[in-house]
């Protein structure tokens, strides 16, 4: 069974760069793309970038400038990096795998396993 | 565009059908994946690729596409259904993953 399992600082002041990582434990690292997501208070989902094991990254356009996603192969890890936060920035932090396949003129993706969410603040 | 539109908000009776739909240009070329979320949890994925279901997933659930509309439809909708659902794709370069605005279901 896929588990993840995240952790880091929930509470920030306004320039502090957020840091987050997210574990996996059980099934393989590779052929996936590891995400971090976010929502906002009583906001939808908001994909801020992915990486895969081999370490090609994919940022969101809004957050790209800010944003540093890396990856840990050898402890099955990944991380998420925000710098410069502000109060726009508070919100739900998720990780999660997301598998994505496009072949015989199909395509799809889907995050099927998430992490339990951290909980960001950004107040002064 | 990379933008995914749904319904803000529908309503259905206990046992009946209802369907959400997701609109956007990527789903000419990704069929939509499908996330339920009830409050304070994580989504979880009801609906991926054509229409499949992960392990666990009610048959309740099922996903269909038209061009740039997908849709998600349960049948015999129970009280436990009630949540937001989310739509998701990627964009025309495959390079960006992108979010519907959500809908959130009320089960009368």
């Amino acid at each position: 069974q896929v588990q993840l399992q995240q952790w880091g600082a929930g509470l920030l002041k306004p320039s502090e760069t957020l840091s987050l990582t997210c574990a996996v434990y059980g099934g393989s690292f590779s052929g996936y793309y590891w995400t971090w997501i976010r929502q906002p208070p009583g906001k939808g989902l908001e994909w801020i970038g992915e990486i895969s094991h081999s370490g090609n990254t994919n940022y969101n356009p809004s957050l790209k400038s800010r944003v540093t996603i890396s990856v840990d192969t050898s402890n099955n890890q990944f991380s998420l990096k925000l710098s410069s936060v502000t109060a726009a920035d508070t919100a739900v932090y998720y990780c999660a795998r997301d598998e994505s396949y496009c072949g015989n003129g199909v395509c799809y993706t889907g995050a099927d396993y998430w992490g339990q969410g951290t909980l960001v603040t950004v107040s002064s | 565009s990379s933008e995914l539109t749904q319904d803000p908000a529908v309503s259905v009776a206990l046992g009946q059908t209802v369907r959400i739909t997701c609109q956007g240009d990527s789903l000419r070329s990704y069929y939509a994946s499908w996330y339920q979320q009830k409050p304070g949890q994580a989504p979880v994925l009801v609906i991926y690729g054509k229409n499949n279901r992960p392990s666990g997933i009610p048959d309740r659930f099922s996903g269909s596409s038209s061009g740039n509309t997908a849709s998600l439809t349960i049948t015999g909708t129970q009280a436990e259904d009630e949540a937001d659902y989310y739509c998701n794709s990627r964009d025309s370069s495959a390079k960006h993953y992108v979010f519907g605005t959500g809908t959130k279901v009320s089960v009368l």
